[in-house]
């Protein structure tokens, strides 16, 4: 079946830098994908929807220059947390349709980013 | 803009009780519900999937059920056991937002052996 493969499944890294998580959707076509994150005990929130080829819409607060999102090609797209604050430390997940339709929504693994 | 709640925020029930979870959302125009499982750390299951035109899904031990005009859906989980322990959460799909998950906070249930 329709897989989402997230990379890395956690990090740590110091303040200030630059961390780079990708989702690949296998065996299917990802034209949006949507990026969620999650802080300790809250819900899950959406920060942003990319669609392939062209600029990522972002939700009400999430910084778009401060979340680099790129979605070049039909199965890649990634998400960049430029100069990461300990603020920024949270689950960050995707999630993408396998068709035209969303009753069916492939999640990827998630990533748990920890900046020091 | 469409608010999820889901109550209670723990749960703990000896093994072999029934489970019930509660989700309430505040807008009706609602395209479909889902039910999710997360384990620590991890990504998330997709459990059940409510269209916003049915009133039940079933599948194994698990049922939900939905009622739009009141803006509820409930998760049951028959017999529980140990491996059902996880933070269990619901979503919505509103008929103006595609593709876009609004979720509830969870529920995290443990069940103790």
């Amino acid at each position: 079946g329709a897989v989402v493969s997230q990379h890395p499944s956690w990090v740590i890294c110091k303040s200030g830098t630059s961390v780079k998580i990708e989702c690949r959707s296998l065996d299917f076509q990802a034209t949006t994908m949507f990026w969620y994150r999650q802080f300790p005990k809250q819900s899950l929130m959406l920060m942003a929807t990319s669609n392939e080829g062209s600029k990522a819409t972002y939700e009400q607060g999430v910084e778009k220059d401060k979340f680099l999102i790129n979605h070049a090609s039909l199965t890649l797209s990634t998400l960049t947390v430029t100069s990461a604050h300990p603020e920024d430390s949270s689950f960050y997940i995707c999630s993408a349709p396998d068709g035209a339709g969303v009753e069916k929504l492939f999640f990827g693994s998630g990533t748990q980013l920890s900046v020091l | 803009k469409q608010e999820v709640t889901q109550i209670p925020a723990a749960l703990s029930v000896p093994e072999g009780e029934n489970l019930v979870l509660n989700c309430s959302f505040t807008d009706s125009a609602i395209y479909n519900l889902q039910w999710f499982r997360q384990d620590p750390g991890k990504g998330l299951t997709s459990l059940l999937l409510i269209q916003s035109s049915q009133r039940e899904q079933t599948s194994g031990r698990l049922n939900a059920s939905l009622d739009k005009s009141s803006g509820r859906s409930t998760l049951y989980i028959a017999a529980s056991q140990p491996g059902d322990s996880a933070t269990y959460l619901c979503a919505t799909i509103s008929t103006d937002s595609w593709g876009k998950l609004q979720f509830g906070a969870g529920t995290q249930v443990v069940v103790t052996p």
